[in-house]
């Protein structure tokens, strides 16, 4: 089955500065990589999302890049604000759903 | 309706009782998810249903744990005999089509505290 690593587990940053999340995954047919944002004690919800046959893909500050052949995906967040403070999940399906990696908390200091 | 929606919100019971997790997806969608998420952990997948068959259920955690679907819209998630380590927050997705590939949609989820 798909194995889906994700660094870091906790990020701190300043206001305005950029964040970066990182996620290996281990099986080469995965073809959909999306981005979930899950603020707190509240239900995730799909921020972006990239397929495999494009290699960057922006939405306002935040962009995800995909690497087929190193099997990482990654999540860029620019100009941080406070309410970018939440937990993070990338994800890539196996044969018939998602599994999701472990979460990145972000925070975000004013 | 307008969303996923769970029930009950929050729930308490004792070591050993069984206990019932609805979850109505969103109008129209086939796929249906459960997931788990333990405190600082991720989204643990339990079972996935496209239309009322359970193609993949490869998740679930011990024969406690059971999940039907009906009519193609809802479904309820059991666990027999509760355990302390099944407290979680146990989180229903639905998509339109075969989640592989699209959004899903959660629920607030349904929190699960065994005493």
């Amino acid at each position: 089955g798909e194995n889906v690593e994700q660094h870091p587990s906790t990020l701190s940053v300043q206001e305005g500065d950029s964040a970066v999340i990182k996620c290996t995954y281990s099986d080469s047919a995965s073809n959909y990589f999306p981005w979930y944002k899950q603020e707190l004690g509240k239900r995730p919800q799909l921020i972006i999302d990239i397929r495999s046959n494009v290699g960057e893909k922006k939405d306002q500050r935040i962009a995800v890049t995909l690497n087929k052949t190193a099997k990482h995906f990654s999540l860029h967040i620019t100009e941080t604000q406070p309410e970018d403070s939440a937990v993070y999940f990338c994800a890539a399906p196996p044969r018939s759903t998602l599994t999701f990696g472990k979460g990145t908390m972000l925070l975000v200091s004013p | 309706g307008a969303g996923v929606s769970q029930s009950p919100s929050n729930k308490v019971t004792e070591k050993g009782k069984d206990v019932e997790l609805r979850c109505d997806p969103i109008s129209g969608h086939t796929a249906l998810y459960w997931y788990r998420q333990s405190l600082g952990q991720g989204l643990e997948f339990l079972i996935y249903f496209q239309g009322n068959s359970a193609p993949d259920k490869s998740g679930l955690p011990s024969d406690r744990f059971s999940a039907e679907r009906t009519g193609g819209s809802v479904s309820t998630l059991t666990i027999q005999r509760t355990q302390q380590e099944d407290s979680a927050v146990y989180l229903c997705a639905s998509s339109l089509a075969h989640g592989n590939t699209g959004e899903l949609f959660f629920g607030e989820g349904s929190r699960l505290t065994v005493l």
